[in-house]
């Protein structure tokens, strides 16, 4: 079975580092583009942006250029989201979620996803 | 701007068929990239429903259809139920963003 398994929930100050994981299983995970993607409290679906772990190409949405740095380690099969300065606006939860294609193309629907992870930036 | 419009609410009662209208532009739907459709229920993960436009993955049960035309996609809901009440989200590829864009998601309610 395909699966995304995500860390729990955190909740930090505004100013603090943040790094949150998405372990994957059931595929090899070298060949499937895996994307994060933001939800704030009452709202809709943002493409943060994703990584090719095969050769750990990355592209980020403008939107998150330079707010966030995506990564993955492939001997652990698990790719990262992570902060160097949080902002209460960053409080949101955070899916991933696979590209449901295999390969370099980074065009496609996204199955499975992640449970999510709640991060809450809080004073 | 890159943007896929959707209503942002619907409601039908049990039984009934409703549609989920979302309109893009020529950077994306009418740029030919296919939609895709995703079911969130209260609390929990966005789940895929619909792929490449028209395609149920295993276990969419056939009262979810989909279609797409020029630069306007739409996902039929028939037969509804109790528990189809949730935010449906439309997605397709942009190529001015270079990535996949949501939809603003839209909220079914079932009287």
């Amino acid at each position: 079975e395909v699966q995304l398994v995500q860390s729990g929930a955190e909740m930090k100050k505004p100013g603090e580092s943040l790094k949150i994981s998405c372990k994957a299983s059931g595929y090899s995970f070298t060949l499937y583009w895996i994307g994060w993607v933001r939800q704030m409290p009452g709202k809709g679906l943002e493409w943060m942006g994703f990584i090719y772990p095969g050769d750990s190409e990355i592209r980020y949405s403008p939107s998150f250029q330079g707010q966030v740095t995506i990564s993955a380690d492939k001997s652990i099969t698990t790719a990262y989201l992570q902060w160097s300065s949080l902002k209460a606006s960053d409080t949101a939860i955070y899916y991933c979620a696979r590209l449901a294609a295999p390969g370099t193309s980074h065009v496609g629907w996204f199955d499975p996803w992640g449970q999510g992870t709640l991060v809450t930036v809080s004073s | 701007q890159s943007v896929l419009t959707q209503p942002p609410s619907v409601s039908g009662a049990p039984g009934q068929r409703v549609t989920i209208s979302c309109t893009g532009s020529s950077s994306n739907l009418g740029a030919g990239y296919d939609v895709h459709w995703y079911q969130q229920l209260p609390g929990i993960a966005p789940k895929l429903l619909i792929y490449g436009n028209i395609n149920r993955p295993s276990g969419v049960p056939d009262r979810f259809s989909a279609s797409k035309s020029g630069t306007s996609a739409s996902l039929a809901i028939t037969g509804l139920q109790a528990e189809d009440e949730a935010d449906y989200y439309c997605q397709s590829y942009d190529r001015s963003l270079s990535g996949p864009l949501f939809g603003g998601g839209t909220k079914l309610t079932v009287l």
